[in-house]
């Protein structure tokens, strides 16, 4: 049971390149969220999705554009990075849709540099 | 909106010694509260969760959390530190959102050192 999946594991991109962070859970979880980490400021919802075919803005949603493909995918996507977009990503997904008790099943995290 | 403090963003204690880590959340209704464990270049995993069975929740390696309404804490602790508990530790909140999915809130995180 592989969980949360994350690709690229590591990726260089110069200012104005554009890129698709990946993610998929086996888990059969309806909930997936993008976060990002950075040093002091701990983790930062950028988008959620409650079910397929819906998709929320986080708290830092400008910049980046999601795409909840099916139950399983979620993707993030950087059209025109900026080096305030160095990071590490974290997609995580949870079993439920509507409960507070949600509990977050993480990815290892893409850690992305904006030269 | 939400949201967790973290008092103290490095806590450094003995092994052996009690841990002690601050959250207080902000929130107009009864939320869900987490405490997630993160090891250096994993992801996070689960430590424990409260929600409202009980005010005092014991999680996995000896970690409890005690629910305090009065002074909106949820204040992570273990009696005796060992040198594998070394890691960065989150406090989360969640809130219902519009959409009908939970919208988790991080604190800013605390790292724990174990001195020898």
């Amino acid at each position: 049971n592989a969980g949360v999946t994350q690709t690229p594991k590591f990726q260089v991109l110069k200012t104005g390149q554009s890129m698709t962070l990946q993610c998929a859970q086996d888990m059969n979880h309806n909930s997936m969220y993008w976060y990002r980490q950075d040093p002091g400021m701990g983790l930062r919802l950028i988008y959620y999705s409650a079910s397929e075919g819906t998709t929320d803005k986080g708290e830092v949603p400008n910049g980046y554009n999601v795409s909840r493909l099916n139950k399983r995918e979620f993707s993030l996507r950087l059209e025109s990075a900026a080096p305030s977009q160095t990071s590490v990503y974290f997609c995580a997904s949870s079993e439920a849709t509507v409960s507070g008790a949600n509990v977050l099943t993480f990815g290892a995290g893409s850690r992305l540099t904006v030269l | 909106a939400q949201s967790v403090t973290q008092l103290g963003s490095h806590v450094s204690v003995s092994e052996g010694a009690l841990v002690l880590l601050r959250c207080n959340y902000s929130s107009s209704v009864p939320p869900y509260l987490f405490w997630y464990v993160q090891y250096p270049n994993q992801g996070l995993q689960l430590l424990l969760k409260y929600t409202s069975a009980a005010t005092l929740v014991k999680g996995i390696n000896g970690f409890e959390a005690e629910f305090k309404k009065s002074e909106t804490s949820f204040h992570l602790t273990k009696p005796s530190a060992h040198m594998s508990d070394a890691a960065e530790y989150f406090c989360a909140v969640s809130e219902i959102a519009a959409s009908s999915a939970s919208k988790i809130i991080f604190g800013s995180g605390t790292r724990l050192s174990i001195r020898p």
